[in-house]
């Protein structure tokens, strides 16, 4: 059981939008910066998302983050066959100590 | 460029202990730490702990402490994770990553491309 909560899996369409969900609470999401991580298959994680809504120099701007309270999401928009992938919100958590992340989402493009 | 390259594949009994190495390059290694991070196979990722390469302090996961050590050499900007009286459940990919120093909303900007070890007996 993930100390962050997202939705197992996500679907849509190309070219469309999709979002992602990380819930968290007070120690975690709502007094700390979230970061998202993209795994493409077989592959290592690579950072996607940082401080909550920033991307990192070479990061395409159809992702896109927020954040409200203890909760965060990730959208994608113009959704391509290569997005699919796995998605990670992560962040740091004041009462264990140290970093937590999401279950992960498992991306499709129908 | 910046990067972390891990060391290979280890097959290990139960009971017995695995050390992986993750060797830093691109960048001065004490101006970081250095996390680790594990998967399961088909599970997600796992924080296991972090290092300091510029102090050698650590903090390790509760989930953990008292079989994880985590070292590094600066000399060689290289960092070992040493896991102890493995279990089937250890069997994972092991990753490490950059991570800061003192501002733990600093993301893990780089991976290494992770060391499968696999626990069987």
């Amino acid at each position: 059981q993930s100390v962050l909560t997202q939705p197992p899996s996500v679907s849509e369409a190309p070219r469309q939008r999709v979002t992602i969900s990380c819930s968290g609470s007070s120690s975690n999401i709502g007094n700390n910066a979230v970061n998202w991580y993209q795994q493409l298959p077989g592959q290592a994680p690579k950072l996607l998302i940082h401080y909550d809504d920033l991307l990192p120099s070479g990061v395409s701007d159809r992702f896109s983050g927020s954040k409200s309270g203890t909760s965060a999401s990730l959208a994608i928009s113009g959704l391509q066959s290569e997005d699919e992938a796995d998605y990670y919100c992560a962040t740091w958590d004041d009462s264990l100590n140290g970093w937590v992340f999401g279950g992960g989402t498992k991306l499709t493009v129908l | 460029q910046v990067q972390l390259v891990p060391s290979g594949a280890e097959v290990k009994k139960p009971g017995a202990s695995v050390k992986v190495s993750c060797k830093a390059s691109g960048y001065t290694f004490t101006n970081y730490g250095i996390s680790w991070v594990r998967q399961a196979p088909g599970q997600g990722l796992e924080w296991m702990g972090w290092i300091s390469a510029y102090s050698g302090t650590t903090n390790y996961a509760q989930k953990l402490q008292g079989r994880v050590t985590m070292t590094t050499d600066t000399s060689t900007s290289t960092a070992y994770m040493e896991v102890r009286s493995l279990r089937s459940d250890d069997t994972a990919v092991y990753y490490c990553a950059r991570a800061p120093l003192k501002n733990w909303n600093y993301p893990f900007d780089i991976w290494g491309q992770g060391t499968m070890v696999t626990v069987s007996s």
